[in-house]
């Protein structure tokens, strides 16, 4: 059975840094991209990064790029998402996702149950 | 960036009848070289993330009751529940996974009327 389990979030004052982790169990976790999806209270979701099988291609949206960095282990079969210069705006659910296909695209099957990120002074 | 958009944005409809869930994006996520629709449905019950109902824009992932269907292609996709079940109260989000950043729509909120 996929299991994805984040872990990290917390309340933060803004400026600060936190780092998130989603341990993966279930499957071949070295074939499968990984990547964060956010849900702000009440609001819809955003992509916010993705990182392929090897680590080879990175990618953030716009409204965290240069401030956020995702990363893996495949050894440890964990994804991490480092979060500096929080801002208010960055308050939400953060989700963990695995991609649905080997070495494919970025459909997202197994979802984690989210860990909440709350930026407040 | 594409840009997803759902129409509308809530809908009630009496048990065992249809429901229609539209979305259009901003530009075509059909990939010519390989003629498929770079688009899913999801499904989200309050407190619980996200479910994978559709990709390719019609294929049903494993395990969704065939009352779940998609259809369209190019920037134009529907997303119809052929007898509403009390069970799938619920948001309904459309995706593009044809480039990034990955987009969403914004949600459709079903109902029972």
């Amino acid at each position: 059975e996929v299991q994805l389990v984040e872990s990290g979030g917390g309340l933060v004052q803004p400026g600060r840094s936190l780092r998130l982790s989603c341990a993966a169990s279930g499957f071949t976790f070295d074939d499968y991209a990984m990547h964060w999806v956010r849900q702000a209270p009440g609001k819809g979701l955003e992509w916010v990064s993705g990182i392929s099988w090897n680590s080879g291609t990175i990618d953030y949206a716009d409204s965290v790029k240069g401030r956020f960095t995702i990363s893996r282990d495949n050894a440890k079969n964990s994804v991490f998402l480092q979060m500096n210069s929080l801002r208010p705006e960055d308050t939400a659910l953060y989700y963990c996702a695995k991609a649905a296909m080997v070495r494919g695209p970025d459909l997202f099957d197994y979802w984690g149950q989210g860990t909440l990120v709350t930026v407040s002074s | 960036d594409i840009v997803m958009t759902q129409s509308p944005d809530s809908l009630a409809v009496s048990l065992g009848e249809r429901a229609t869930i539209n979305c259009k994006s901003s530009q075509s996520v059909l990939y010519s070289s390989n003629s498929k629709n770079y688009f899913a449905w999801y499904q989200q019950k309050p407190g619980q993330p996200p479910k994978l109902l559709i990709y390719w824009a019609s294929t049903r992932e494993s395990g969704v009751p065939d009352r779940f269907s998609g259809s369209g292609s190019g920037t134009d996709f529907t997303l119809t529940i052929s007898s509403l079940q009390p069970e799938d109260v619920a948001v309904y989000y459309c995706h593009q996974y044809y480039s990034t950043p990955y987009t969403f729509g914004q949600g459709t909120k079903l109902e029972i009327k």
